[in-house]
């Protein structure tokens, strides 16, 4: 089955400054990829997404990118923020028997924007 | 619309107890979702509904778990009965398609002591 790893657990970073969380996925069938991004006490909100038919997307400070190929994509975010601190999440979608389809989440990294 | 609705958002008691969480998805979302959370095994998915039918119910960890959705606005996630290892933050999450946004709820904290 499918299987995503998250790196790093934890990333500290200056207002102002950018900060890049990575993940790899496993399963080749794999072709959904969302980024949720999760407050204390709070669910998981989806802050962007991309297909597999896509190689880049991108969203004002926020932006993805996918590499097939190498079964990986990532999160940038510029210009960071305070209000940018939460654990974020990365997930692969990964098929199964009987056209079944569930999201596989990464461990999550918690991002701290120091002020 | 309101969002996902989980309730109750924190339950405490006692092993051996039944538990019951319930979640009404955002209306129009065919499909549903529960998951568990903990620190020691992330975010975890236990099983998943389209037309509230059971899909995918691999999962769930045992036979003490039992989810129901009886009609499209209404889902239950039980417990019965529970264990201390059964204490993480449970999450209710619609979508409209299978390969879609997932609308997570905020959550219910349950401590089995």
């Amino acid at each position: 089955g499918e299987n995503v790893e998250q790196h790093p657990s934890t990333l500290s970073v200056q207002e102002g400054d950018s900060a890049v969380i990575k993940c790899t996925y496993s399963d080749s069938a794999s072709n959904y990829f969302p980024w949720y991004k999760q407050e204390l006490g709070k669910g998981p909100q989806l802050i962007i997404d991309i297909r597999s038919n896509v190689g880049e997307k991108k969203d004002q400070r926020i932006a993805v990118t996918l590499n097939k190929t190498a079964k990986h994509f990532s999160l940038h975010i510029t210009e960071t923020q305070p209000e940018d601190s939460a654990v974020y999440f990365c997930a692969a979608n990964s098929w199964g028997g009987g056209a079944t389809n569930k999201l596989i989440f990464g461990t999550g990294t918690l991002l701290a924007v120091q002020p | 619309d309101a969002g996902v609705i989980q309730s109750p958002r924190h339950e405490v008691t006692e092993m051996g107890q039944e538990v019951t969480l319930r979640c009404k998805p955002i209306s129009g979302h065919d499909y549903l979702f529960w998951y568990r959370q903990t620190m020691m095994r992330g975010l975890e998915l236990l099983i998943y509904f389209n037309n509230n039918v059971p899909i995918d119910d691999s999962g769930m960890p045992e036979d003490r778990f039992s989810a129901k959705m009886p009609n499209a606005s209404f889902s239950t996630l039980k417990i019965q009965p529970s264990e201390p290892r059964d204490s993480a933050v449970y999450f209710c999450a619609s979508s409209l398609s299978i390969v879609d946004t997932q609308y997570f709820g905020p959550g219910t904290r349950l401590t089995v002591l």
